[in-house]
This record gives structure tokens, sequence and C-alpha cells, in this order.
């Protein structure tokens, strides 16, 4: 079935360190990776995204690594913030049928202490 | 950036009655939508995609008789969550796609059903 998770594991760093969450995605196929951040009691919103093609990405303090010969994934934030609290997602892309559609991760929840 | 508005951002029904919740791209055709369902602590779990003028496609275990979907233009797609259950409580989140891979995320709409 789809990846949904009983619980959700918690990654708690030190303010201005540097934080790594990780996620293995479950379809070889799966041609474009994306990285979520959701905040208590709303939307997911978009930080960072890879096509299968690449094996990195970098944005402003964010980069992605894609190892698709394990399936694994993951995501650096440089000098974590306070504000980068919040539930982190990664969802593959699958095709199914005629449209594609997004798979999500279970979910790592990011605790910045200050 | 697109924009992607739910309306109403809380509900509380009584058991047995139905509930609808919009979902609007605000400056895009979104050519797809997509509507997901989150419980606590958990995953976004995708229901059903639905392409404008076309009848949506359910996930597996999803009761398209229960959840009933219709997108009849490209800014606007609606969630019938019909005789509401207190089971079905949880946090209802759409997306919309244009034509492009990115999803654009609405802020969700929180069910409480009594």
């Amino acid at each position: 079935g789809e990846s949904v998770g009983l619980h959700l594991p918690t990654l708690s760093v030190q303010e201005g360190d540097n934080s790594i969450i990780n996620c293995a995605y479950s379809n070889s196929a799966s041609d474009y990776f994306i990285w979520y951040k959701q905040e208590s009691g709303k939307g997911p919103q978009f930080i960072i995204d890879i096509r299968s093609n690449m094996d990195k990405r970098q944005g402003q303090r964010v980069t992605v690594l894609l190892n698709k010969t394990v399936k694994h994934l993951s995501l650096q934030i440089a000098a974590t913030q306070p504000g980068d609290s919040a539930v982190y997602f990664c969802a593959e892309n699958i095709k199914g049928g005629a449209t594609n559609k997004l798979i999500f991760g279970t979910g790592t929840l990011l605790a910045v202490q200050p | 950036g697109a924009v992607v508005s739910q309306h109403p951002s809380r509900v509380i029904c009584k058991s047995g009655t139905s509930v609808k919740i919009e979902c609007r791209s605000l400056d895009f055709q979104a050519t797809t939508m997509f509507w997901y369902r989150q419980f606590p602590k958990q995953s976004l779990m995708l229901m059903a995609t639905s392409n404008e003028g076309s009848k949506a496609t359910y996930e597996q275990g999803v009761e398209k008789d229960k959840f009933l979907i219709n997108h009849a233009s490209l800014t606007l797609s609606t969630l019938t969550v019909t005789s509401a259950h207190p089971e079905d409580s949880s946090f209802y989140i759409c997306s919309a796609r244009g034509y492009s891979y990115e999803q654009y995320f609405g802020p969700g709409t929180r069910l409480t059903v009594t």
C-alpha cells in the first residue's frame, strides 16, 4: 500500500547546526522527488525538488541528495533555525495510469532547540 | 507563486450529515487536482485524482460513493463527504497541478464529525 506512518520519527538539533533528514522511497520507476515542509495545521510547503537524472541539487540553505541505487533521498538543512521546526515529508512522483501522482513518505519531525 | 485555497478551513458537522469542501486554484488553471487525507501524526494519503471534466480516479480502499469529487472547471474541485461519521474526522488537503510536474497545495480543511 501507500506509505503511511503510525508515528513520526523525530530529529532534534541545536540551532545553528546542520540537519539531515532521510527518506526511503518505494518505486524504482519514480522520476521526480520533492521535499515538503508542513507546519502544524497547514498544508505542505514546497522546499526543493530533484529529477531522477540528477543526484544532487542545492537551494538557498537546503540540499537534496538522491541515491537511486538504494532508493534513498536526503534533505540537508544548513544552519538550522527555530523557524525550520516542522514536519518534513519526501514525496515521489509515480505514473498512475494517465496521471502522475505523488506518494508521500512517513515524515520526520524536526525540532530545533534554541 | 501559484496559490491554492480551500474553504472552509474548519468545519464541524453532526454524524450522518454531508459536508462539502472546496478547492480553488486562484491564479492558474488546474488540469488536475488531488485530494489527500491526513490523520494526526501521519503522512498525507492520496484519496483521489481528478481531471477537469472527467470522473475522479480513486485510490484503493477509498469509497467513491462516500467521497464525492467534482472537478467542474479548471479552477475548482469539490470534495463532499457524505453521511459523515466520527472516523471521517481528519485533515483534508487538496493540491492542484497545471501543465508542469509541480503540485501546489491548499492550506487544508479540518473536519470534525460529532
